[in-house]
């Protein structure tokens, strides 16, 4: 059974750096074809994904905050962290972290977001 | 705004059938990525429901199916039940943005 969970600051100063945890289980990071995303979702609004860690630690991060994201994991802990710099309130949501697997059929190979974590709420506010 | 683009709402009578569409270009949808649809619940995180453009995970309904043509996708569900007004995104990957992308979102209200 897949399972996620974020854990972070809920809330955090303008200009701040936000750090967040995605801790999961029922899976491994080193197997071939699995990532973890990270996709937020401003209030009342749509989702939106920020970056992608592999397997094999190969890293995407969405161009227009590509500067203030960092995404690692650390295998043994089964935990993906996500840091942003320099929040600001627009940045405020809840963040939520995903299952990314490789799904391979006769069809074709899929990529879909699996399994989500519960999600976690940021605000941005001084 | 987003890169793939919903009906802001959709509506339907509980036993209906009701479609939510997901226009997308030629630097995604067009050039072959395939499309996953999530229904979200307020206040709780995205369900998959359809990915693949057409499989259903385990679990979900056949009353729940999807299509995929050209540069647009659909989410079709037949038999209408209260407990399927929800939040629905299609999903799918972009060249340009080299990541995922997601709709606008489709709130679907039973009458």
């Amino acid at each position: 059974q897949i399972t996620l969970k974020e854990s972070g600051p809920t809330l955090v100063k303008p200009t701040q750096t936000l750090t967040l945890t995605c801790s999961f289980s029922g899976f491994s990071l080193t197997s071939s074809g699995v990532g973890v995303g990270w996709i937020r979702q401003p209030p009342g609004k749509a989702l939106e994904w920020l970056a992608f860690i592999y397997w094999d630690d190969d890293k995407s991060y969405r161009p227009s905050l590509k500067d203030r994201l960092t995404i690692t994991k650390d295998t043994s802990k089964n935990q993906v962290v996500l840091t942003m710099t320099n929040m600001d309130p627009v940045d405020t949501g809840t963040y939520y972290c995903a299952h990314r697997p490789e799904i391979i059929m006769v069809q074709g190979v899929y990529h879909p977001f699996d399994y989500w974590g519960q999600g976690a709420l940021v605000t941005v506010s001084s | 705004q987003s890169v793939l683009t919903q009906p802001p709402s959709v509506s339907g009578a509980p036993g209906q059938r009701v479609t939510i569409s997901c226009t997308g270009s030629s630097s995604n949808i067009g050039t072959g990525y395939d499309v996953h649809w999530y229904q979200q619940f307020p206040g709780t995180a995205p369900k998959l429901l359809i990915y693949g453009n057409t499989n259903r995970p385990s679990g979900v309904p056949d009353r729940f199916s999807g299509s995929k043509s050209g540069t647009s996708a659909s989410l079709a569900i037949i038999g209408l039940q209260a407990d399927d007004e929800a939040d629905y995104y299609c999903q799918s990957y972009d060249n340009n943005l080299r990541g995922a992308i997601f709709g606008g979102g489709t709130k679907l209200t039973v009458l």
